[in-house]
């Protein structure tokens, strides 16, 4: 099992509020990666990063902000929810290599976002 | 369009039996094809994964198999369990750039009964 710790698990707020995920590994990934995935849909990059002080757009665009401060940590922030927020949210990580996305990654367990 | 299509979207079988589940790409230039498992509520854990001159790979109880001619790929899975019970996603990358990005499928959920 990966390394890759995601919090909270579950998360209910109301539209307006500010929130941050927490996205965090322990094995030493220079690539981290955040998702959105909506029930029986695919997987949609939003953001990543290659390193520290590195983040990227992903394919889909995204009212949330991530930062990469540290090798582990990964946060991602949504500075007013709304409920077209609503989603599972996945964080990946994977190891060292060549600048390319392709390498096998590893994801934590999710977090399910509902806004009100 | 570079895209992944799966099949079938849901799929019910009885514990202790074999299923294939199926997955069509466009995706181009091809990198590596991989299957991952999603058990509900979990992140996606890589089951296989296979390049352009591999055309099957196993895994315990799950095999992939790769035609990169006609671009198709199947996940078998043997003597099922209730354990097996996910989703499984085909995910196909590419080399057309330095950052050779994933595509994934919508996933297949099978759902094994006892």
């Amino acid at each position: 099992e990966a390394d890759i710790y995601q919090t909270p698990r579950y998360l209910v707020i109301g539209t307006g509020k500010k929130i941050t995920l927490e996205c965090s590994q322990t094995m030493g990934h220079d690539k981290m990666y955040w998702y959105q995935q909506d029930p029986g849909m695919e997987l949609h990059l939003i953001h990543y990063s290659y390193g520290v002080n590195s983040t990227e757009k992903g394919d889909l665009s995204s009212e949330s902000t991530v930062s990469r401060i540290r090798t582990e940590h990964f946060p991602l922030t949504l500075e007013s929810a709304r409920p077209s927020h609503t989603s599972q949210y996945l964080c990946a990580s994977s190891a060292p290599g060549d600048r390319a996305l392709s390498n096998t990654q590893y994801f934590g367990p999710g977090t399910r976002l509902t806004v009100l | 369009k570079n895209q992944v299509e799966q099949s079938p979207q849901s799929l019910i079988i009885l514990e202790g039996k074999n299923c294939t589940l199926q997955c069509n790409y466009t995706v181009s230039p091809f990198s590596n094809l991989r299957w991952y498992k999603q058990d509900t509520g979990r992140g996606p854990v890589s089951l296989t994964i296979m390049t352009f001159s591999e055309n099957t790979k196993s895994n315990g109880r799950y095999t992939a198999t790769l035609d990169a001619d006609t671009k198709q790929s199947s996940l078998h899975i043997t003597a099922s369990q209730l354990s097996d019970s996910a989703s499984y996603i085909c995910v196909v990358s590419d080399r057309g750039s330095t950052l050779g990005r994933l595509y994934f499928g919508r996933g297949t959920q099978l759902t094994v009964w006892p």
